[in-house]
């Protein structure tokens, strides 16, 4: 049964800073792995898809990177703001094409 | 605009009511999915659907139903709501994967449920 774990469960930083959030999963054989926003309240939305074959991909402030050898997936947000605020979280599908999701990093970005 | 729609947004039931919750998609996805959002506890598969006619359980099934009569709609249903059933739900479509498309998965809004 695939796990997916966020690490950490809470971010505090100070606006500016250049952030690192990672998930790490079980079962390395995997379809694709997805970052999703969620502010409270409200829905996800995709941030970053990448397909097993791929190594990372870009979106603006946001890089998301794929190890799957190792298991890990990590998103980088550079020069953070207070609009980053919110729970960052993790879903990878595998065999099964159910994705497992993890239970999020919670980020606040102070001005 | 495209996306998935989920009706209602809040509800409030008393123990032992029952109601169906819709969610209907645009996107001629395949793949429908409904999960609970609980404090501490994540994102929890509740049933699925890889076509229309078709549902499988998941995680976490118990006192819940679904059908997937069309396509675009999979509902889900409470016959006898408990407080337990007190939550955030969430639909989710996707791609098949047999399709060759990969493009992740579209969340609705969400419901927000409580069972008093």
């Amino acid at each position: 049964k695939q796990e997916v774990t966020q690490i950490p469960a809470a971010l505090s930083v100070p606006e500016g800073e250049n952030l690192v959030l990672n998930c790490s999963f079980t079962d390395s054989a995997i379809y694709n792995l997805q970052w999703f926003r969620q502010d409270p309240g409200k829905g996800l939305t995709s941030l970053l898809l990448i397909q097993s074959s791929q190594r990372e991909q870009t979106s603006g402030r946001l890089n998301a990177s794929l190890d799957k050898s190792s298991g890990r997936s990590t998103l980088y947000i550079a020069a953070s703001q207070p609009g980053d605020s919110a729970t960052y979280l993790c879903a990878v599908t595998g065999g099964s094409y159910i994705p497992t999701f993890g239970r999020g990093t919670s980020l606040i970005v102070h001005p | 605009n495209a996306g998935v729609t989920q009706t209602p947004k809040f509800r409030v039931l008393k123990t032992g009511q029952s109601m169906t919750l819709l969610c209907a998609q645009d996107m001629n996805h395949e793949y429908m999915y409904w999960y609970r959002q609980d404090p501490g506890m994540g994102l929890r598969l509740i049933h699925y659907s890889v076509g229309e006619g078709t549902t499988a359980k998941g995680e976490v099934p118990d006192g819940y139903n679904v059908s997937r009569l069309k396509k675009q709609n999979f509902l889900l249903g409470l016959e006898s709501a408990a407080p337990s059933q007190t939550s955030v739900y969430f639909c989710a479509s996707s791609y098949s994967p047999w399709t060759g498309a990969n493009y992740g998965y579209t969340f609705g809004s969400g419901t927000r449920l409580t069972v008093v």
